[in-house]
């Protein structure tokens, strides 16, 4: 059974651009979440989405926004970077996102701001 | 508000010897608690989990976790450790709202290897 996938695993964008991160769960599993690691703050949970739908939402600032597919495949979109957002963004996906179902998580998009 | 600690950030010992990663927790209500691994380079991988029931956790890799309440801990430990442990560990507690979707994470516990 494939794990998480999440594409690309690099990326390097410079301030002010937009960019969309993909990831592609588990089969069969139709909660996916995305959290933000760096060395300063640590992971941190951005959203999870559930059915298309966002079900949490972190703490985090507008220019960051998520979507789900009918096929659980879920985009992360970061709108006019800054330096600060320079991070891995990980991806998690569960059976269902409740109950005894633990997260299994993608091996990361390494985002490099310059 | 919910949190994680995880008192050491860097921890050394030696290879065969045994391991304790201190974890604590804040949370309101009964938690759902978690021991992820990080290798450089890589994702989180799940070495077990705490739902309910036996206090006392065995997980994948001869890693084993026990869930105090009174002292709100869930410490991971290893009676021999390997090189191959040498990684990042982070304790999580989830289940707000319901959901296992929000995880919240300590900041890690880096272990060394010794040989």
């Amino acid at each position: 059974k494939a794990g998480v996938t999440q594409t690309p695993r690099y990326l390097i964008k410079t301030r002010g651009q937009q960019v969309t991160l993909s990831c592609s769960p588990i089969s069969g599993h139709r909660s996916v979440s995305w959290y933000q690691q760096t060395p300063g703050q640590g992971l941190q949970f951005l959203f999870e989405y559930f059915s298309e739908t966002q079900r949490n939402k972190g703490n985090f600032p507008g220019r960051f926004s998520g979507r789900q597919f009918s096929n659980s495949r879920s985009e992360m979109n970061v709108s006019t970077l800054e330096l600060g957002d320079s991070a891995l963004y990980l991806c998690a996906s569960s059976l269902d996102g409740i109950g005894n179902q633990p997260q299994h998580f993608g091996d990361g998009t390494r985002l490099s701001i310059l | 508000a919910q949190s994680v600690t995880q008192p050491d950030i860097h921890i050394t010992v030696s290879e065969g010897a045994s391991l304790e990663l201190r974890c604590n927790y804040s949370y309101g209500a009964t938690p759902y608690l978690f021991w992820y691994v990080q290798s450089p380079g890589q994702g989180l991988q799940l070495l077990l989990k705490y739902f309910s029931g036996d206090t006392l956790v065995q997980g994948i890799k001869g890693f084993e976790a026990e869930f105090k309440r009174s002292q709100s801990s869930f410490n991971l430990r290893k009676p021999s450790v390997h090189w191959s442990d040498a990684a990042e560990y982070f304790c999580a507690v989830g289940g707000y709202g319901g959901s296992q979707g929000n995880l919240i994470f300590g900041k890690g516990t880096k272990l060394s290897v010794k040989p």
